[in-house]
């Protein structure tokens, strides 16, 4: 069974640091094309990056140069290291399986998300 | 590409038929485009994928058609569980991969 767990929510203020973690099972994270889709209170879904089973990674403009994604494979882990965080990042951050324009580039397994709250 | 749904809001009864619709901006390439069921506090679940295949699990009431700019999700036989929001998203371009911004069934 595949599990996708979320950890590393928190309220932070502006321009500050955080990193979430996925703690991925019943798959390798290395050899999966892993995305994060964040959900902003009364909006719709957004992509926000994806990290292909080679390495390349893809990032929304939003967030592209502040956002890092990555693995980790000792723990079979999914990361997203997020910086000069703002308001507009406040969201529901998933985990999900997938990503990538190709005939599986749809999303089939998501975590239960994290909430990131960016506030003073 | 921008998704554009519609309606935004469906109100129906049980047993009644849903569809909705998902229209892109340009051609989906490949027909990459895939639909997800999103109730309060939980997370997105795949339907649909490559606009017609049904996901592992899904009932056979959720069918998806179309191509090229324009896509439909129909639900056959609406039941009060079905309530919920429904997003469209296409996987058939290069990064950004887009969602629509979503048609709320009301049952």
């Amino acid at each position: 069974e595949v599990q996708l767990v979320e950890s590393g929510g928190d309220l932070i203020q502006p321009g500050g640091s955080l990193r979430l973690s996925c703690a991925v099972s019943g798959l390798t994270a290395t050899t999966n094309y892993m995305s994060w889709v964040r959900q902003a209170p009364g909006k719709g879904l957004e992509w926000v990056s994806v990290r292909y089973n080679g390495g390349k990674t893809y990032y929304a403009d939003s967030v592209k140069g502040r956002f890092t994604i990555s693995t980790d494979s000792s723990t079979n882990t999914l990361l997203l290291q997020m910086s000069s965080l703002r308001v507009e990042d406040t969201a529901v951050y998933y985990c999900v399986r997938g990503g990538g324009n190709y005939y599986a580039g749809y999303f089939d397994y998501w975590g239960q998300g994290i909430l990131v709250t960016v506030s003073s | 590409i921008v998704l554009t749904q519609s309606p935004g809001t469906l109100s129906l009864s049980p047993g009644e038929r849903a569809t909705l619709s998902c229209r892109a901006s340009q051609s989906v390439s490949s027909s990459y485009l895939a639909w997800y069921q999103k109730k309060p506090g939980q997370a997105p679940r795949l339907l649909i994928y490559g606009a017609s295949n049904r996901a592992t699990g899904i009932p056979d009431r959720f069918s998806g058609g179309g191509s090229g700019t324009d896509f439909t999700l129909t639900i056959s036989r609406l039941e009060p569980e079905d309530s919920a929001v429904y997003y469209c998203h296409q996987y058939g371009s290069s990064a950004p991969w887009t969602f629509g911004q979503g048609t709320k069934v009301e049952i």
